[in-house]
């Protein structure tokens, strides 16, 4: 089973609210990934997480929070959004950070 | 600087026309080459990992092939279903880290 599930699947925000993605999976995986993908590009790595600890911020706006609480978890925390951050947002996880990435479904955000 | 360069952007084929996309790549230390089919608003779907040149793997109808500059997905008479687009991404070292360098993608139509 490479299954990595998202909630929620679609999510309308204004700029003032304060919304959380998540992420999850149960295949023993740890390593963990936040992307952010706008229409007709490829995938934009956020943050990598290895063993519950941030590994990489790509530079990524503080309004993006990321969390692990643990092993199987990871969230975004949103907060203060602009529209141009609209985009489908991608978790993905691997054995380690070396191995096949498996994507979940993403979530499509819109920011108002 | 690590790159991956996808083409041709876009293909169309007749149903059971076969086709190979190409995906060519400069990067210090190839620690993996990884294929991804994506459908419309959904993550990336794996297809296949390659790691040394001369490696193949095939998956129903679709074949990759790796050499040291360059990696094939070869596409043998495809369906209407095969339609999506095509990521290849390499793994590399980057700033002590490791991450997924992703090319823009081909997009495959194929028509009944």
């Amino acid at each position: 089973d490479t299954e990595v599930t998202q909630t929620p699947k679609h999510l309308v925000m204004g700029m003032t609210n304060k919304k959380s993605l998540k992420c999850e999976q149960h295949m023993g995986h740890r390593a963990m990934y936040w992307y952010k993908q706008k229409a007709k590009k490829p995938p934009e790595l956020m943050f990598v997480y290895s063993y519950e600890k941030l590994s990489i911020n790509e530079s990524v706006p503080s309004r993006f929070s990321p969390e692990c609480p643990n092993s199987s978890l990871l969230n975004l925390h949103l907060h203060a959004l602009q529209p141009e951050d609209s985009a489908l947002y991608l978790c993905a996880s691997s054995q380690r950070t070396e191995e096949t990435q498996y994507f979940g479904p993403g979530t499509r955000l819109l920011v108002l | 600087e690590d790159q991956v360069t996808q083409s041709p952007e876009a293909l169309r084929l007749q149903e059971g026309e076969s086709s190979s996309l190409n995906c060519s790549y400069t990067v210090s230390g190839l620690r993996g080459l990884f294929w991804y089919r994506q459908d419309p608003g959904k993550g990336p779907e794996f297809l296949f990992t390659l790691y040394s040149a001369g490696e193949e793997k095939e998956k129903e109808r679709l074949k990759a092939t790796l050499t040291k500059k360059e990696s094939f997905l070869h596409i043998t008479a495809p369906k209407p279903e095969d339609s999506a687009t095509y990521l290849c991404a390499v793994q590399a070292l980057q700033g002590g880290s490791e991450k997924l360098v992703f090319g823009k993608g081909t997009k495959l139509t194929v028509n009944p």
